[in-house]
């Protein structure tokens, strides 16, 4: 079974300044997805950046740029230029590729981000 | 285009009833998948369902149940509710298999 891990429970930052929040994973697939979402305390969950797993190339989104070690099952998140609205609960999530696979994200516990102003 | 729907938005139920919760996903989309969300488990999937057909289920116990329309809304039942099912529940959907999914605002149920 698939685990993702996040190990900072709560992380802060300076707003205008960049952080970065951490995600390891388990798996032995070699094909799949990883996502990170935000989640507001209005508590809509927010797609914030993907990255397949085929794909050497790290995404990026605006200020959002992901991290991936394929080798070392590590998927970083990093905020640049923080803002007040960057806060919030941030998840790593994890979903299979496989052929007629299943929608079943699993998610890391997720870390708490506070911007300072 | 609207986004997600759940209904109700806050419920509380006691000990030992049944609840029923309700999702309508984004006009066009087939797939619709359902967390659980609480502070000790975090999220933790539930069910799956694409053109009215469960795909995959969770690690639940049999109280929790669901099912999808032909117009592709989902419903989940808990019977028998104990307080650890006290939790805020999601709803997702996306048009398709294997593509972007798009939270509701979730359902927070509380049993006392």
């Amino acid at each position: 079974a698939q685990t993702v891990t996040q190990s900072q429970p709560e992380m802060s930052v300076q707003e205008a300044e960049t952080v970065t929040l951490s995600c390891t994973y388990d798996t032995s697939e070699s094909d799949y997805y990883l996502f990170w979402y935000k989640q507001p305390p209005s508590r809509q969950m927010i797609l914030v950046i993907r990255q397949e797993a085929y794909k050497q190339q790290n995404a990026t989104e605006n200020r959002f740029s992901v991290n991936f070690q394929k080798a070392a099952k590590s998927f970083s998140l990093k905020i640049s230029d923080s803002q007040l609205g960057d806060a919030a609960m941030y998840f790593c999530a994890y979903r299979s590729f496989l052929q007629g696979g299943s929608e079943k994200l699993v998610f890391g516990k997720g870390t708490k981000l506070t911007v300072n102003p | 285009k609207a986004g997600v729907t759940q209904t109700p938005r806050y419920l509380i139920k006691t000990r030992g009833q049944q609840v029923t919760l309700s999702c309508s996903p984004i006009s066009g989309h087939r797939s619709v998948s359902w967390y659980q969300q609480t502070p000790g488990q975090g999220l933790q999937f539930l069910f799956e369902y694409f053109s009215e057909t469960q795909r995959n289920k969770g690690n639940f116990p049999g109280r929790f149940s669901g099912r999808q329309f032909s117009n592709s809304r989902s419903e989940m039942n808990v019977s028998t509710l104990e307080l650890g099912d006290s939790a805020l529940y999601l709803c997702a959907s996306s048009p398709q298999p294997r593509s972007e999914q798009f939270f509701g605002p979730g359902t927070r149920l509380t049993v006392l």
